[in-house]
Formats: C-alpha cells, sequence, structure tokens
C-alpha cells in the first residue's frame, strides 16, 4: 500500500541550527514526491519538489530509493522557518497526492 | 497568480444539515480536489475531479459528495453532516497539461467547519 510517513509531529530548534525533516515513504512504481508548507494564517503551498532539484529558501530535499526516503534539510535554520511542513507521494500517473500527516517546525530565536 | 477561493472561512452547522462547501478557481484548471486536514492525520482525499461532471472518489469518499457543473467550481457536500465530520476542508486545483510545474497543486485557504 502506498504510505508516507513523517514520524515527528513537533521539531523544534534555535535560530542557526540544523534542520532536517523525516520523510519515509513506502511505493511499489517510480515515485515523485513534494513538500508543502504551511505557514501560519497562510494556504498550503509547494516547497519543493524532487524532480527539480532545487533548494528554495535554502531548503533541499534528496530522494534516496534505496532508503525511500525524501528527507528536508537546512543548515541554517530562521525563525521564518516556523510552520508545518507536509511531505506528499504522487501516484504515478494519477493526480492523487498522498500526504504524510505533517510535521510543525518550531524555531526559537 | 493562480487563485482559488472558497465561499466561506469558517461554518457551524446543526447534525442531519445538509452543507455545501464551494470551491472556484480562475485559471482555467482541469483539475480539482477536495482534501480534509485534521491535526495527526494530515490531508487526506475525498474526492477528485478531472473535468466538469467528471468525478473519482479519493481515500475517504464516505459521506460526502461532489458536483462539477462548470469547470471553475467544484463543490463539496455533506448530505447529512456528523459531528465526525467537524475538520478543516481544503479545496486545490492543477492544470492538466505539460509544463515544468504541472504537478502542483494550488490550494484555497481553507473552510473550517464545525458540525454542533
Amino acid at each position: 500500500a502506498q504510505r508516507v510517513t513523517q514520524p515527528e509531529k513537533l521539531l523544534s530548534v534555535f535560530k542557526g541550527a540544523p534542520v532536517e525533516l523525516k520523510c519515509n515513504y513506502s511505493y511499489s512504481g517510480s515515485p515523485e514526491l513534494f513538500w508543502y508548507v504551511q505557514y501560519s494564517r497562510q494556504r498550503l503551498q509547494l516547497l519543493l519538489r524532487h524532480i527539480s532539484r532545487e533548494s528554495i529558501k535554502g531548503f533541499t530535499a534528496d530522494l534516496n530509493k534505496g532508503e525511500t526516503s525524501f528527507h528536508l534539510k537546512k543548515p541554517f535554520a530562521q525563525e521564518e522557518d516556523s510552520a508545518m511542513y507536509y511531505c506528499a507521494l504522487r501516484i504515478w500517473d494519477t493526480d492523487k497526492l498522498i500526504f504524510g500527516t505533517g510535521t510543525r517546525l518550531q524555531v526559537f530565536p | 497568480d493562480v487563485k482559488v477561493t472558497q465561499s466561506s472561512r469558517y461554518l457551524v452547522k446543526r447534525t442531519g444539515e445538509k452543507v455545501f462547501l464551494e470551491c472556484v478557481q480562475d485559471m482555467d484548471h482541469e483539475n480539482m480536489f477536495w482534501y480534509r486536514q485534521d491535526p495527526g492525520l494530515g490531508l487526506r482525499l475525498i474526492y477528485f475531479s478531472y473535468d466538469v461532471k467528471m468525478k473519482e472518489k479519493g481515500d475517504i469518499p464516505e459521506g460526502y459528495s461532489v458536483s462539477r457543473e462548470k469547470k471553475e467550481r467544484f463543490s463539496l457536500i455533506l448530505e447529512s453532516a456528523s459531528t465526525n465530520q467537524t475538520s478543516m476542508y481544503l479545496c486545490a486545483s492543477r492544470l492538466d497539461r505539460g509544463s515544468d510545474r504541472s504537478y502542483e497543486q494550488y490550494f484555497g485557504p481553507g473552510t473550517r467547519l464545525t458540525v454542533t
């Protein structure tokens, strides 16, 4: 069965500390993975997708097919990074996204 | 800029009422989605639609129906609201044409529904 697991409900760090939000997936097909972010009082929006191999707001995520992971990383957290982060898996040849349960990142000053 | 709007930010209804949640997008997107967002459960897909009058069940369609009479509008209907349908409801849309960002879903601001 397709599944996305985000093991941490809450991750708290101090400003300037490295951040890693974990995401593991279970899927027999070719995975396409995304990170979505929801800042306080804002709508959910795409942060990055693995196909683009880009860095957005200092965040990167590498797809590791061997470990079936797509962890989100940032070397130096900022207070404005505080938000809810969702990892999502697209089911191949459909529009369906399977979301994880989300991780709330709190960055303290 | 893609704009997805939802008719209400907050809604309070009584058990057994019929509830309509409306979603409108202004970018001529073919695909539209309804999710519910619950703490600890993340986002779960209720229904989606590929085109006008087309609909497909998502992962949790029970207790819900949808309507898509016009391309820009996708309605979620709770035939007889129950307390376990108290939740945040998110609508999203996506362009179904080849482009580098074609699999990005654009979300509305959400409707927080409380059923008492």
